[in-house]
């Protein structure tokens, strides 16, 4: 079927580096794109990747390749703040939005 | 406004009855698109707008689901005798432009539908 795979849950320390994986099984996209969502409020836009290789915006970093059907999001420097759901989501060519059911981060201090 | 707005915040209905969501989306933006999301889950796409036009309602979960736009401000999406099974949030987002392959959305805080 056509969908996005996450893991459901990561656990990471403050201050370390964590990666939340993506893989899908969807062909023909416009790119992958990743959303931050706090409890009880509402997703916001992290970054996309429209080709191939790693997209950097400060802490935040996304990697895809298109051969692979993969794609991740690399949180740097974690901040109690960062504990939140984050999603992977693309547009497919017949413009359907596909969203995974999202990655729970949980930051121990 | 400076951002998404959706009302009802909250919402308890009883089973059978009729709701009605809506969404003011940020101006001057020509996108808006209704998503689903159940505790706990991923957000489930329902429907797009460009415009006022919607080009493919073939993700509205039934045909107790229907959602119209006013030109390129607000839309409301109605559910009609309402189940228990369509207790969720619903969030609404707006984006510059649907024919932009870099679409980024920005996200209303969401109505809780509570059907008893």
């Amino acid at each position: 079927g056509q969908s996005l795979e996450q893991p459901s849950e990561v656990t990471a320390v403050e201050g370390a580096i964590v990666q939340i994986n993506c893989t899908y099984q969807t062909s023909g996209f416009y790119g992958l794109s990743w959303y931050q969502q706090h409890d009880g409020g509402a997703p916001t836009f992290l970054s996309y990747n429209a080709l191939d290789g790693l997209e950097e915006t400060g802490r935040f970093s996304s990697f895809l390749s298109r051969s692979d059907s993969y794609g991740y999001l690399l949180l740097q420097e974690l901040q109690m703040k960062d504990s939140a759901s984050y999603f992977c989501a693309v547009r497919r060519r017949d413009d359907k939005i596909i969203f995974g059911k999202g990655t729970r981060l949980h930051i121990l201090p | 406004g400076a951002g998404v707005s959706q009302s009802p915040s909250n919402k308890v209905t009883e089973k059978g009855k009729d709701v009605e969501l809506r969404c003011d989306p940020i101006s001057g933006h020509t996108a808006l698109y209704w998503y689903r999301q159940r505790l706990g889950q991923g957000l489930e796409f329902l429907i797009y707008f460009q415009g006022n036009s919607a080009p493919d309602k073939s993700g509205l979960p039934s045909d107790r689901f229907s959602a119209e736009r006013t030109g390129e401000s607000v839309s409301t999406l109605t559910i009609q005798r309402t189940q228990q099974e369509d207790s969720a949030v619903y969030l609404c987002a707006s984006s510059l432009d649907w024919a932009r392959a870099k679409n980024i959305q920005y996200f209303g805080a969401g109505t809780r539908l509570s059907v008893l």
